[in-house]
């Protein structure tokens, strides 16, 4: 069974960082890629940032590009999330999502259940 | 940027056939998937690649997709199909970027 678990999530302060986990299990972990999708308080689905299965290709939403790294550590079948210059507008639910394939082909198949980022002073 | 635009709403009876429509520039040329979002879940892929399911998604779920509206059909809808739906592409162009849509919630009467 594919399991998704992610942590990391809680206040983070205007202009300060935040480190978010995946834990993945019950597949080859460097087999798919990942991506990190983010849900504001009662708005839509925003796509974050992907990352390869090798971690060769990492992509990011203009939203975030230069203030957000993904990268993943295959030994230990984990996705991260390095959360930089927080704002406001990062408040969100963030889920961890598993591609379909090795490389990021936005076929999303399997979803944690969240970790929630609050950015307030 | 690519975008993706959904009605932020939907109704249909119950037995009755639901359509959400996804609109995008050439979506007919991308392949199209959709997720069901349920309140306080994470989304679930129902749709992928226009028209295939997931194995567990019922086939009362469909989809199709040409030019520029893609389209999700659920048949004979039940009270359990009351959900938030979004539709989904993967544009390349000079970077890569996954693109949601902005969400139909479905109201089942």
């Amino acid at each position: 069974e594919v399991q998704l678990l992610e942590s990391g999530g809680g206040l983070g302060q205007p202009g300060g960082s935040l480190r978010l986990s995946c834990v993945a299990s019950g597949f080859t972990f460097s087999s798919y890629a990942l991506s990190w999708v983010r849900q504001a308080p009662g708005k839509g689905l925003e796509w974050v940032s992907g990352m390869s299965g090798s971690g060769g290709n990492t992509y990011y939403a203009d939203s975030v590009r230069g203030r957000f790294t993904i990268s993943r550590d295959n030994s230990k079948n984990t996705l991260y999330l390095q959360m930089n210059s927080l704002r406001a507008e990062d408040t969100a639910v963030y889920y961890c999502s598993k591609d379909s394939s090795g490389a990021s082909t936005g076929l999303f198949d399997y979803w944690g259940q969240g970790t929630l980022v609050t950015v307030s002073s | 940027s690519y975008v993706l635009t959904q009605p932020p709403s939907a109704s249909v009876a119950p037995g009755q056939t639901a359509r959400i429509p996804c609109g995008g520039d050439n979506i007919g040329s991308k392949s199209v998937h959709w997720y069901q979002q349920k309140p306080g879940q994470a989304p679930v892929l129902v749709v992928y690649d226009d028209n295939d399911r997931p194995s567990g998604i019922p086939e009362r779920f469909s989809g199709s997709n040409s030019g520029n509206t893609a389209t999700l059909t659920i048949s004979r809808v039940e009270a359990g199909d009351e959900a938030d739906y979004y539709c989904q592409v993967w544009h390349v162009s000079s970077d890569h970027a996954g693109v949601f849509g902005g969400g139909t919630k479905l109201t089942v009467l």
